[in-house]
C-alpha cells in the first residue's frame, strides 16, 4: 500500500496570510489530485498535475508536484475565510485502474 | 461538467432495515465508481471498487454481504447498507472516473449522511 503523509493536520491562520500543505510519498505516483472538503459535503476537486515539476496555479492556490512524482504542495496567498476546508491529496498509481491513495488531510481554519 | 449527484442526503432508518443510497454520473458516463466512507474529521477510507457490468472489488475489511454494490448502468451505481446498526452510522460518499486506466480524476457525489438508530 502507498502511503501519502499530509502534513500539518490542522492550521489556523488570519486573513490575508499564506499557508502551505505538504504531501509526501517513498512511492511514485502517476497523478496527484487535491480536493477541498466543507462539511457535510464531498469532496470538490481542485487540480490534477501528472508530470513531475508541474506547476498549475489557480487565482491564489498553487500547486506543486515534484520532479520524482513522489510529493505535492499546495500554496494559497493572502487567505481569505472562504478558503476554510479539509485539504484533502490523493495519488493515482499506473495500473489502479482510477483507485485513489488519499492522504489524511489538512483542516484549514481561516479567522477575518 | 462531471457532475455526480447523490441520494438521498440524509436517511435516519430503524436498526435491521436496509437503506439503499444511489449514486449517478449526471454529464458523463462513469466506467468505474468508488464508494467510500468517512468518519468526522478523518479521511475518506474507500470500501469499494465498482464496474459497470461486473462485479464489485471490496477493500480488507468491508463485509461484502453487509454493503451490497451493483453498477448496472455506466451512469448508475448503488449502495446498499443490508440489516444496519448504529455502528453503520456514517457518511456515505461516491465517486467517478470518466474511463478506466490509471491515475484518472474522481469526482465525488455530495455524500450521504446516514444515521441508525
Amino acid at each position: 500500500t502507498q502511503l501519502l503523509e499530509q502534513s500539518p493536520q490542522f492550521l489556523s491562520i488570519q486573513e490575508g496570510e499564506n499557508l502551505t500543505v505538504y504531501c509526501n510519498s517513498s512511492s511514485v505516483f502517476s497523478s496527484l489530485q487535491w480536493y477541498r472538503q466543507e462539511p457535510g459535503e464531498g469532496p470538490v476537486l481542485l487540480v490534477t498535475v501528472v508530470t513531475g515539476g508541474e506547476v498549475k496555479k489557480l487565482k491564489r492556490l498553487t500547486f506543486q508536484f515534484g520532479d520524482a512524482r513522489k510529493d505535492s504542495s499546495l500554496h494559497i496567498t493572502a487567505a481569505q475565510p472562504g478558503d476554510t476546508g479539509l485539504y484533502l491529496c490523493a495519488g493515482g498509481s499506473f495500473g489502479s485502474w482510477g483507485k485513489l491513495q488519499f492522504g489524511a488531510g489538512t483542516q484549514v481554519v481561516v479567522t477575518p | 461538467g462531471a457532475v455526480v449527484s447523490q441520494h438521498p442526503s440524509r436517511v435516519i432508518c430503524k436498526s435491521g432495515t436496509s437503506v439503499k443510497i444511489e449514486c449517478r454520473s449526471l454529464d458523463f458516463q462513469a466506467t468505474t465508481m468508488f464508494w467510500y466512507r468517512q468518519f468526522p474529521k478523518q479521511s475518506l477510507m474507500l470500501m469499494a471498487t465498482s464496474n459497470e457490468g461486473s462485479k464489485a472489488t471490496y477493500e480488507q475489511g468491508v463485509e461484502k454481504d453487509k454493503f451490497l454494490i451493483n453498477h448496472a448502468s455506466l451512469t448508475l451505481s448503488t449502495l446498499t447498507v443490508t440489516s444496519a446498526h448504529p455502528e453503520d452510522s456514517s457518511f456515505y460518499i461516491c465517486s467517478a472516473t470518466s474511463s478506466g486506466g490509471y491515475g484518472e480524476t474522481q469526482y465525488f457525489g455530495p455524500g450521504t449522511r446516514l444515521l441508525v438508530l
